[in-house]
């Protein structure tokens, strides 16, 4: 069964940093991967998603993430965060198209200090 | 345009009551899947429905839990015989939908959640 693994429960970084927050997948196809944030009492917004072609994929509020099929990872990145960037992150995939259930991993808790 | 919605936004109740969630979908969106989210975890699936029709309850953890959608649109998650166990974030997403097989991807839009406490 296809799996995401987010090895980091909670990371804290300094505003106008830089960020990564690390997913791991096991899965034997081609990966359908997803990056979602849960603010505080909001719903999960999409972020990003690959499904094929270019491994870096950029998506909204200036985050990237880049498929990398040897390391099996599939992490998110932002150059400068920003405090409205303090939020859950959750790495997601399905495995094909028509049932898109998602399997989630555990969220990476992301802090910003000023 | 109107987002999923979710009521009640909280509900509390006591062990071995009877509880139902309702989830509003986009007008449109014909899949629609129920999610829980318990305390320091990532959500995990429950239900899907393509229409009417429950696609898929692999997700459902027992058979205290039931969910409808009689008219293809506003959908039920039912828990009878509520366990503290089952206090969690229940959430609820929908998308348009379609055929398996397809070589489309729609995306899930997801409500706010109803949070469950099971006293």
């Amino acid at each position: 069964a296809q799996s995401v693994t987010q090895p980091d429960i909670h990371i804290t970084v300094s505003e106008g940093a830089s960020l990564e927050l690390r997913c791991n997948y096991s899965y034997g196809a081609t990966p359908y991967l997803f990056w979602y944030v849960q603010s505080p009492g909001q719903g999960l917004q999409l972020l990003l998603k690959y499904f094929s072609g270019d491994t870096l994929v950029q998506g909204i509020k200036g985050f990237e993430a880049e498929f990398k099929r040897s390391q099996s990872s599939f992490n998110l990145r932002k150059p400068s965060v920003h405090w409205s960037d303090a939020a859950e992150y959750f790495c997601a995939s399905i495995s094909n198209f028509g049932n898109e259930k998602l399997t989630f991993g555990t969220g990476t808790r992301l802090t910003i200090i000023p | 345009g109107a987002g999923v919605s979710q009521t009640p936004s909280n509900k509390v109740t006591e062990k071995g009551k009877y509880v139902e969630l309702r989830c509003d979908p986009i007008s449109g969106h014909t899949a629609l899947y129920w999610y829980r989210q318990s305390l320091g975890q990532g959500p995990e699936f429950l239900i899907y429905f393509q229409g009417t029709g429950a696609a898929d309850d692999s997700g459902l953890p027992n058979d205290r839990f039931f969910a409808v959608r009689p008219e293809g649109s506003v959908s039920t998650l039912k828990i009878q015989r509520t366990e503290r166990g089952d206090s969690a974030v229940y959430l609820c997403a929908s998308s348009l939908g379609g055929l398996a097989g397809r070589s489309t991807y729609n995306e899930q839009f997801f409500g706010p959640g109803t949070r469950l406490t099971v006293l």
